[in-house]
């Protein structure tokens, strides 16, 4: 468990809205990461982080917008959420121990647009 | 770009036996990390074996371990004493190795494992 905490775990929300979707870890790991999950894609990376208010972008990124204020917190917002939005999200760190192996992933987010 | 392919979008073996599910990769690069991920159903990403490029010898895990083929660039799992614990989602996973440390994990498009009692 590399303390990572995705809020919130499950939403719906309606065409058009904006939705932020927060990625919480309390170990000061330095490298986050979002990607989302599809059915016949794996997983695919949106945006990244490499320190705070240090991001960059994924395969994925159009139509999503993150920031880092703190090291503790990566936010990942849908500026106007799209049908084509609705999948799982998920969020992983770069373990502090391990800096140049593997990630540890939080438990995920469900988000339906309808 | 670096491409995961796992070609196996389903399998199934009967509890007990052995079961080994594929992976291949695209790169240039001669060091990276490989990985093979564990997804149940309560969705979590569970780590189940890494490899790194620069090590000849295959990584084991308890029940798993893998065979790694770099020339042909291929990295199987092998599901040993197949448990219906291991009924997942599994993912195989490529990283570049480098000195920035910002690298990121590209993903295959995952095989579901069936266990059968």
């Amino acid at each position: 468990d590399a303390g990572i905490t995705q809020s919130p775990r499950h939403k719906v929300t309606e065409t058009g809205t904006p939705v932020t979707l927060r990625c919480h870890q309390t170990e000061n790991h330095r490298y986050m990461y979002w990607y989302r999950q599809d059915p016949g894609h794996g997983l695919r990376l949106i945006h990244y982080s490499y320190g705070v208010k240090d991001t960059d972008k994924g395969e994925v990124s159009d139509g999503y917008s993150v920031s880092r204020s703190k090291t503790e917190d990566f936010l990942l917002t849908l500026e106007s959420a799209t049908s084509s939005q609705t999948s799982v999200y998920f969020c992983a760190i770069r373990h502090r121990d391990t800096e140049n192996t593997e990630a540890f992933f939080g438990q995920g987010t469900r988000l339906t647009v309808v | 770009a670096q491409t995961v392919t796992q070609s196996q979008p389903e399998m199934s073996v009967q509890e007990a036996e052995t079961v080994t599910l594929s992976c291949t990769y695209d790169t240039s690069e001669s060091d990276y990390y490989l990985f093979w991920y564990k997804q149940p159903p309560s969705r979590q990403m569970i780590l189940v074996i890494r490899q790194e490029a620069y090590k000849q010898q295959n990584a084991t895990e308890n029940r798993f371990s893998v065979n790694f083929q770099k020339a042909a660039k291929s990295f199987s799992l092998k599901i040993s004493d197949s448990q219906l614990g291991d009924a997942a989602m599994y993912f195989c996973a490529y990283r570049s190795r480098s000195n920035f440390g910002n690298e990121k994990l590209t993903f295959g498009t995952g095989t579901r494992l069936t266990i059968i009692p």
